[in-house]
């Protein structure tokens, strides 16, 4: 079955310090691998995707995020953290269109991310 | 430009009443997605649309479950006889062909 994992549901990190939100995926192929922020009472904004190419991926905000597929993984990064980016993050893949569901996000369920000043 | 927009932002309404949910996508986004985000999970994929055309409805929870988009824009999400666990935020996203998915606010229903 084609999911994807968010092992942590919450990660806590002092400002200035570096952060990473940790993600993997069982889908067949190379699926498109996308990390979205949600701010309370606000929907999804798009932080960053994968596609091809370089496996780490620049985005939004400073945030980064590294593909790995021997390891299914693609977490996300930032090297120095803000309050500001306390927030809900969701880890998302969208399947190849050979395994179905090309049309459609799977997500993680999510991991809140705590900046302590 | 003008982002997803949805309505209501909430909505309350008894059990077993029918509700509807509106969506306005993104101008020129063919694709139109509804997603559900119950309290402390992830977000769920209900439908997805195509222009006017739904190829995809395997996310539908039941057959009250229900969903129409007309003129390729415009998307109404409806659930009738609502039991307490359709209670969540319902989002709706749109794209332009095989791009990535812009979110709206969400619509917070609650089913007492």
């Amino acid at each position: 079955a084609q999911s994807v994992a968010q092992p942590e549901d919450q990660v806590n990190v002092a400002e200035g310090n570096p952060l990473t939100v940790k993600c993997t995926y069982s889908v067949s192929g190379n699926p498109y691998l996308f990390w979205y922020v949600q701010y309370p009472n606000r929907g999804l904004q798009f932080l960053l995707k994968y596609i091809t190419g370089d496996n780490l991926v620049k985005g939004s905000y400073g945030f980064e995020a590294e593909f790995n597929k021997s390891q299914t993984s693609f977490h996300l990064k930032k090297p120095s953290a803000l309050v500001s980016d306390s927030a809900l993050y969701f880890c998302a893949v969208r399947p190849p269109s050979f395994s179905g569901g090309y049309n459609k996000l799977i997500f993680g369920a999510g991991t809140r991310l705590a900046v302590h000043p | 430009g003008a982002g997803v927009s949805q309505s209501p932002s909430n909505k309350v309404t008894e059990k077993g009443k029918d509700v509807e949910l509106r969506c306005d996508p993104i101008s020129g986004h063919t694709a139109l997605y509804w997603y559900r985000q119950s309290l402390g999970q992830g977000l769920e994929f209900l439908i997805y649309f195509q222009g006017n055309s739904a190829p995809d409805k395997s996310g539908l929870p039941s057959d009250r479950f229900s969903a129409e988009r007309t003129g390729g824009s415009v998307s109404t999400l409806t659930i009738q006889r609502t039991q307490q666990e359709d209670s969540a935020v319902y989002l709706c996203a749109s794209s332009p062909m095989r791009g990535e998915q812009y979110f709206g606010p969400g619509t917070r229903l609650t089913v007492t």
